[in-house]
């Protein structure tokens, strides 16, 4: 079974801290990434990469980095946390299967900016 | 661009009763759909794919069909169960070797709430 892991399911920070929010996975998965959930409005990209050192900008990148130094593991910053990314937070890997790339995800960090 | 449109819910049942959600998306080509499931405190899962018109996807007694004529992937279930409560995520990618590979492009959600 794929199995994708996050440090943390809940998180409360403060306003204008630095927030790292780690994602692994044990498949040897190529293609990771990191989206946020909120109510109505579905899942968001935020970052993606493709390989080790390789990322691109999602939909909503702004307020936001990642680091990928190794290829198990993907890392996302808030440089400066604001209460406005107040969300839960996805990470997931993907692979080809039958000329589709499926995504598997992990169980979500909540995170709260007071 | 590419979207994915989803009933909004939340969409409330009895047990054993017949469910639809449905979806229709907007995209150039032949994307891939998607139905992903979240259940509560959980991350999302896959439940059901289809790659081509036509295709049907099938999981768990859930099935989806590929309707390129209508651009739908609507999501059936003949009898559901209290366990069958979750949220719901229909999605689309860009088929393997396109620009944007790997992009699922996620629609708002659907909570389904079965009663006993």
């Amino acid at each position: 079974d794929v199995k994708v892991t996050q440090s943390s399911r809940y998180l409360v920070k403060r306003t204008g801290e630095k927030v790292f929010l780690e994602c692994v996975q044990d498949m040897d998965h190529e293609n990771m990434f990191w989206y946020r959930q909120d109510p109505g409005l579905g899942l968001r990209l935020i970052y993606f990469s493709y390989d080790v050192k390789m990322k691109e900008k999602g939909d909503i990148p702004e307020g936001y980095s990642v680091s990928r130094e190794k290829k198990e593991r993907f890392s996302l910053i808030l440089e400066s946390a604001s209460t406005n990314q107040t969300s839960m937070y996805l990470c997931a890997s993907s692979i080809v299967r039958q000329g589709a790339l499926e995504q598997y995800f992990g169980p979500g960090t909540r995170l709260t900016v007071t | 661009g590419d979207s994915v449109t989803q009933m909004e819910g939340p969409v409330t049942l009895s047990e054993e009763a017949f469910l639809t959600i449905n979806c229709t998306y907007t995209a150039t080509g032949y994307p891939s759909l998607f139905w992903y499931v979240q259940y509560p405190g959980e991350g999302l899962q896959l439940l059901l794919k289809a790659t081509k018109a036509d295709d049907k996807g099938s999981n768990k007694g859930f099935e989806a069909t590929y309707r390129k004529e209508t651009t739908s992937f609507h999501l059936e279930k003949g009898s559901v169960q209290v366990s069958d409560s979750a949220v719901y995520f229909c999605a689309l990618s860009r088929p393997y070797g396109s620009s944007n590979t790997g992009k699922l492009i996620f629609g708002q959600g659907t909570t389904l709430q079965v009663k006993p």
